[in-house]
């Protein structure tokens, strides 16, 4: 599986945009780049994923790079409960399982 | 969206003693579901593959007389920690997916198990 590299922790306060960048440098032309998050004793839950253009959903929206080689998720005004771990993930097109790195935990000030 | 539910919610045994733990799609089917793993601190390791109606397949590393996975429905897949030791203590997550359009997967709320 191809690996992402993540920062470790970012921090961010109430109400302001937040970007999580992600780098995948190996990733090959049948990748998608998904995202999750996990809040606190609780299992994963999607937020967004994509291939090549820029995708917007209610909960995020995510950039990628023309190259694919990096992504950025952006929330666009983070709430405390937003607060969680990020992982950003690249899955094959034919593949179904999701295989998870170290994430982003991002912490959320009031 | 799909909801996946786990039971139970956290159990505590005794070493060398069994657990089952149920994993269950309640408004939808799936062939395939996963196990993952997750210790405190740490990212979630996916153990194994639970396909209906046939043997599941492990990662690298994770012991299948171990960890018995039954997947004999297409609603329910279980995992049972065989002879379980403190060391088995984490909190155990399944996944399935739905077939929708984004090609999401439906995590349970997993559950978390202390072996004394």
């Amino acid at each position: 599986d191809a690996k992402t590299t993540q920062p470790n922790s970012m921090e961010s306060n109430e109400e302001e945009p937040v970007h999580l960048p992600c780098n995948h440098s190996t990733i090959s032309g049948t990748d998608y780049i998904h995202w999750y998050r996990q809040l606190p004793s609780q299992g994963p839950e999607y937020v967004i994923h994509g291939l090549t253009s820029n995708v917007n959903n209610r909960m995020a929206s995510l950039a990628i790079a023309e190259d694919r080689k990096s992504s950025t998720l952006i929330l666009h005004r983070a709430t405390l409960r937003d607060a969680a771990v990020y992982y950003c993930i690249l899955r094959d097109w034919y593949g179904n399982k999701l295989v998870f790195g170290a994430g982003t935990i991002l912490r959320v000030k009031s | 969206g799909a909801v996946v539910s786990q039971h139970p919610s956290w159990v505590i045994c005794k070493s060398g003693t069994s657990v089952k733990i149920e994993c269950r799609s309640l408004d939808f089917q799936a062939t395939t579901m996963f196990w993952y793993r997750q210790f405190p601190k740490q990212s979630l390791m996916l153990m194994a593959t639970s396909n209906e109606g046939s043997k599941a397949t492990y990662e690298q590393g994770v012991e299948k007389d171990k960890f018995l996975i039954n997947h004999a429905s297409l609603t329910l897949s279980t995992l049972t920690v065989t002879s379980a030791h403190p060391e088995d203590s984490s909190f155990y997550i399944c996944s399935a997916s739905a077939g929708t359009e984004t090609g999401e997967l439906f995590f349970g709320e997993g559950s978390r198990l202390t072996v004394l």
